[in-house]
């Protein structure tokens, strides 16, 4: 079973230019979350995907930031514009709708995207 | 919010000797997982551990949730268990379920 994907894994963008991450979580599982490391801080909650729906997205730090998951499937994160206070390491991880049988709560994380906005 | 402290904050150790990480939390949880980021910066499942003890290999876990902690065991340390091992929690009383707080960290150093 493949595991969550990001693309891409490195992202050098200038200050005001536009910046996209995908992830791909495992298949099948309805839960998607994004949490990003910045400045050598803690790894904070962004948002929370069930399948399509935006469950939970009060850790999106303003509306330069734009989170879709059409289709349930894949979900981008888009930056714009980008500033410098955005750096850090993107994480997305998926996990299993709990309330569905056999389904837990374990939150399984892809390698991340390192963001470096100069 | 929920807040997670875990100690200590850097570890450093010969290969071989055993360690005691401590994760301290502030609230109910419904779920408490303990991840390694490996120098490649990812971030490895090791427990899904709400609550009770569980072992994999060299790694042990113990939550205990009526009093707030959990503990994460390593013996006989090798120098592939070096760098930062975080705990994560969801609130029990939070408002949506999924959300991890994440502590600090504990950075570990394993010299051959």
């Amino acid at each position: 079973e493949a595991g969550v994907t990001q693309f891409p894994s490195h992202s050098v963008i200038e200050k005001g230019q536009t910046v996209t991450l995908r992830c791909d979580p495992i298949s099948g599982h309805d839960n998607l979350y994004w949490y990003r490391r910045v400045m050598g801080k803690e790894i904070k909650f962004l948002l929370h995907f069930v399948k399509e729906s935006k469950q939970d997205e009060s850790g999106m730090p303003n509306n330069r930031f734009l989170a879709e998951r059409t289709g349930g499937t894949y979900s981008t994160l888009k930056v714009q514009p980008a500033e410098l206070e955005d750096s850090g390491v993107y994480f997305c991880a998926s996990s299993k709708n709990p309330r569905i049988a056999g389904g837990t709560d374990t939150q399984y994380f892809g390698p991340g995207t390192r963001l470096t906005v100069l | 919010g929920i807040q997670v402290e875990q100690s200590p904050p850097d570890l450093i150790l010969q290969e071989g000797a055993n360690s005691t990480l401590r994760c301290n939390f502030s609230d109910s949880v419904n779920n408490l997982q303990w991840f390694h980021q490996n120098p490649w910066g990812q971030l490895i499942n090791l427990f899904y551990i709400p609550s009770g003890t569980k072992q994999n290999g060299r790694l042990s876990a113990t939550t205990v949730a009526t009093e707030r902690y959990s503990l994460l065991y390593i013996s006989s340390s090798q120098t592939t268990d070096s760098g930062v091992y975080f705990c994560a929690v969801e609130n029990a009383g939070g408002t949506s379920y999924g959300k991890l707080t994440f502590g600090q960290g504990t950075i570990l150093t394993v010299h051959p």
